[in-house]
């Protein structure tokens, strides 16, 4: 069974600091990996997809990264901002009993202080 | 371009009562997902969607859970009865397909509070 760790659970930075969020994985048979950013009260937002064959994504200021063979990917969030502060989730799709299924970890919570 | 939407945002009721929550997916996308997420954790599937089949419902908690999307289009969720620990929140997320290479696009969710 996949299961998916994101650490730290929840992160507090100054603005302007760069930053880095952690998802670990256990089965690397995936399809690709995404990253979701959540506000509260409010539904999941697409940050980036990485397709297994990728390495690594950017948009922005985010980057995110894909070692499928070491299980891990890491979002990196430069010069970050108070509007930054979300909880930050990253779902792995893998194939199941009847088609492909996003995987999620539990967050990380992140705030950003002016 | 309208995203996922979904109603109603928020229900409270008291346990052993039914409820219902829908969804209309972004126009065109043919798969649609329910998707439960408790607090502090990260949504769980519930029911994939192709097109009106359910294709994937290996999550759904049958004896209480019942979902449909007759037309292919929008669908709604149902608990019959509620109990204590449905108190959640219940998204709704769709996609062009079930590819590998599809994004699924998330609604705000409904959340839901039983006492």
């Amino acid at each position: 069974k996949q299961e998916v760790t994101q650490i730290p659970a929840a992160l507090s930075v100054p603005e302007g600091e760069n930053l880095v969020l952690n998802c670990s994985f256990t089965d690397s048979a995936i399809y690709n990996l995404q990253w979701f950013r959540q506000d509260p009260g409010k539904g999941l937002t697409s940050l980036l997809l990485i397709q297994s064959s990728q390495r690594e994504q950017t948009s922005g200021r985010l980057n995110a990264s894909l070692d499928k063979s070491s299980g891990r990917s890491t979002l990196y969030i430069a010069a970050s901002q108070p509007g930054d502060s979300a909880t930050y989730l990253c779902a792995v799709r893998r194939r199941g009993a009847s088609g492909s299924r996003l995987t999620f970890g539990e967050g990380t919570q992140l705030t950003v202080n002016p | 371009e309208a995203g996922v939407v979904q109603s109603p945002r928020y229900k409270i009721i008291e346990k052993k009562q039914p409820v219902a929550f829908w969804c209309n997916p972004i126009s065109g996308h043919n798969t649609l997902y329910w998707y439960l997420q408790n607090l502090g954790q990260g949504p769980e599937l519930l029911i994939r969607y192709e097109n009106e089949e359910a294709v994937d419902d290996s999550q759904l908690p049958k004896d209480r859970f019942s979902a449909e999307r007759l037309k292919g289009v929008d669908s709604t969720l149902k608990i019959q009865p509620a109990e204590l620990g449905d108190s959640a929140v219940y998204l709704c997320a769709s996609s062009l397909g079930q590819g590998s290479y599809n994004e699924q696009f998330f609604g705000p969710g409904t959340r839901l509070t039983v006492l």
